[in-house]
């Protein structure tokens, strides 16, 4: 079975600053799927980045970075220049490929962004 | 493009009442899932349907939950005889077959059972 884990319940960011949130996973599995999506107070999640697991180079979205270790099992979200509106739970997400169908979250982290 | 969309967004009931949830996927999507998170909790997969078909359910859906998709477009899923330990975020998610599958979720429908 896959587990995620993220380590850091909740944390803080003053605006403009950087921030790196942790995850980790435990998977038998070679090619796999990794994803970091947001969810705002009272708001649907959405999508903020995803990685596969056969591809190196680590993937890039505007502000969000990830840096995936794929030996260690890491996945952890950089965020640069944090704003206001970044402030949300955010989930790491594992989905094996070929099975398309379930994906293991973790426990989320909250991310407080402080003006 | 207008997004998953789900009805109601809140639910109270008290228990031993039925209710049913509706789920609306972005219309060309033909993969619709089922999660349900509780507080502090990531979501938990409980099912999944691929068109009409629903393809695999998880150990967490009791016998009292059903889930429907019966034209392959919007899916109904039903919990009979709530508990409060039905009480939780019920969440829905639609995507199109591709290489990596993405999953956009709805906003959820938030069940209370007293």
């Amino acid at each position: 079975a896959q587990t995620v884990t993220q380590s850091q319940p909740e944390m803080s960011v003053q605006e403009a600053e950087t921030v790196t949130l942790s995850c980790t996973y435990d998977t038998s599995e070679s090619n796999y799927y990794l994803f970091w999506y947001k969810q705002p107070p009272s708001r649907q999640m959405i999508l903020v980045i995803r990685q596969e697991a056969y591809k190196q180079q680590n993937a890039t979205e505007n502000r969000f970075s990830v840096n995936f270790q794929k030996a260690a099992k890491s996945f952890s979200l950089k965020i640069s220049d944090s704003q206001l509106g970044d402030t949300a739970m955010y989930f790491c997400a594992f989905m094996k490929s070929g099975n398309f169908n379930k994906f293991y979250f973790g426990s989320g982290t909250k991310l407080n962004v402080k003006p | 493009d207008t997004g998953v969309s789900q009805d109601p967004r809140h639910k109270i009931t008290k228990r031993g009442q039925n209710v049913t949830f509706r789920c609306d996927p972005i219309s060309e999507h033909n993969r619709l899932y089922w999660y349900r998170q509780t507080l502090g909790q990531g979501p938990e997969f409980l099912t999944y349907f691929q068109n009409e078909a629903q393809l695999e359910k998880s150990r967490l859906l009791s016998d009292r939950f059903s889930a429907e998709r019966p034209k392959g477009s919007f899916s109904t899923l039903e919990i009979q005889r709530t508990e409060q330990g039905d009480s939780a975020m019920y969440l829905c998610a639609s995507s199109l077959v591709s290489v990596t599958d993405t999953q956009y979720f709805g906003p959820g429908t938030r069940l209370t059972v007293l």
